[in-house]
């Protein structure tokens, strides 16, 4: 079993729907991160979370640390948007590793 | 523009060779990282660096090799002993373990 679960793999959406991509984690982490990834192949960092929630335009991020749990969720979403967003946790104790989800595939068609 | 830089975007190697991949950053940042992605897999750590002159192997270093004598420049090369060398390499830096993480744009690399 990964560490790192995503759900769904792939997720097709209209434009304006409201999305949700979740994360799941079987360790103690210190910080999650969610990273979109665009078609050609660059990687953006989104948020890091430790506790609670972040908001940036659209995107909000939250994490439930008791469940090991978070999720992205994009609202009123854009053909823009379509990217591959990844989940990825650094364990507790100041390991330098990040391991990753395998990412989520969104689509969000016109 | 700060940023990172890796090249090249595209290499093609043959069988027996060995390349190496470019990544240099103006951000100041002091941990440098290398990672290879896979078709539906997780990104893996190859190696990384929290300081100029020391590096430290990751999850999948057997095959590759890394320098860092700049802070500003982290290469990576892919030796022959890499079995199966085509993937996407993301370099990445952050400035400490907890902070948040910057990507390169990357380089696919195919055997030929």
């Amino acid at each position: 079993k990964n560490e790192v679960e995503q759900s769904p793999q792939n997720l097709t959406a209209q434009e304006g729907e409201f999305i949700t991509i979740n994360c799941s984690y079987s360790v103690g982490i210190s910080a999650l991160h969610w990273l979109q990834q665009h078609p050609g192949g660059g990687i953006v960092s989104l948020f890091m979370l430790s506790s609670g929630k972040k908001k940036h335009g659209r995107l909000i991020a939250t994490i439930n640390i008791q469940e090991k749990h978070s999720s992205l969720h994009i609202t009123a979403s854009h053909p823009r948007d379509s990217a591959v967003y990844i989940c990825a946790v650094r364990s507790q104790g100041g390991s330098e590793k990040l391991v990753f989800g395998k990412g989520t595939k969104l689509t969000v068609n016109p | 523009d700060g940023g990172i830089t890796q090249s090249p975007k595209y290499l093609f190697r043959k069988e027996g060779q060995n390349v190496t991949l470019s990544c240099e950053q103006n951000l100041n940042h002091d941990a440098m990282y290398w990672y290879r992605q896979d078709p539906g897999q997780g990104l893996r750590l190859i190696y990384y660096s929290q300081i100029v002159n020391d590096f430290q192997k990751g999850d999948i270093a057997e095959g590759y090799s890394v320098s860092r004598e700049k802070k500003e420049s982290f290469p990576l090369t892919v030796t022959s002993a890499q079995k199966n060398p085509t993937a996407f390499y993301l370099c990445a830096t952050s400035q400490w373990a907890a902070d948040t993480i910057y990507f390169g744009e990357g380089s696919w690399l195919t055997v030929v």
